[in-house]
């Protein structure tokens, strides 16, 4: 079963921020969060991951609470081009590689 | 192109015949997944590889399911006597192995099976 909970849809004006929730409360403490999206007929597509500490790249930004039981995945400024499937997973680790469990994930729908 | 490439895309097969899904990761990769997705659903995990090395095919449905890396690149999943149920689409992933390097995905396969 997938260690993450998110809502099935949300919906976005185009050119605000669109804020991700996801809930993983039974995270370990040497797991990390990883955000992935999928768009219409595509791959998933990474975006980005984290451990404790906020990170930012060119894609979004992740935050992630002081206790780790909950994350928001932020898109500064919603495109159309950004409306897919958002996955946030949680990384179980074993050995020198991993496996990743996938949640049914968020539909995001940015609006004009 | 550098990302990883499936082919074919797409596939139809009549139920009871057996097809083979090509995976050809990014060069240098040498961890590779398989998944498979069904409509509506995440990715499913079948089998890993490293290198070519089958490290866990815990995923794999039943023993009608086959994946090879004979040379640690190119990866063939193999579905014998397909089942309606097999319909999903296939997707297969790679990264360097080491640390927290993220999955870069194909496109996928989309089975039908009629």
């Amino acid at each position: 079963d997938a260690k993450t909970t998110q809502p099935t849809s949300m919906d976005c004006a185009e050119g605000r921020a669109a804020n991700l929730p996801c809930n993983h409360s039974t995270i370990s403490g040497n797991e990390y969060v990883y955000w992935y999206r999928q768009i219409h007929s595509q791959g998933p597509q990474y975006i980005i991951h984290g451990l404790k500490n906020n990170e930012t790249n060119e894609m979004a930004s992740l935050i992630i609470t002081e206790d780790r039981k909950s994350s928001t995945l932020i898109l500064p400024h919603a495109t159309l081009r950004d409306t897919a499937v958002y996955y946030c997973i949680v990384r179980v680790a074993w050995d020198s590689n991993y496996q990743l469990i996938w949640g049914a994930g968020t539909k995001l729908i940015i609006k004009p | 192109g550098a990302g990883v490439s499936q082919s074919p895309r797409y596939k139809v097969a009549k139920r009871g015949q057996d097809v083979a899904l090509r995976c050809d990761p990014i060069s240098g990769h040498v961890s590779l997944f398989w998944y498979q997705q069904a409509l509506g659903q995440g990715p499913e995990f079948l089998t890993y590889f490293q290198n070519e090395a089958q490290l866990d095919k815990s995923g794999l449905p039943s023993d009608r399911f086959f994946a090879e890396r004979p040379e640690g690149s190119v990866s063939t999943l193999k579905i014998q006597r397909t089942q309606q149920e097999d319909s999903a689409v296939y997707l297969c992933a790679s990264n360097r192995g080491t640390g927290n390097s993220p999955l870069h995905f194909g496109n996928g396969t989309r089975l039908t099976v009629t």
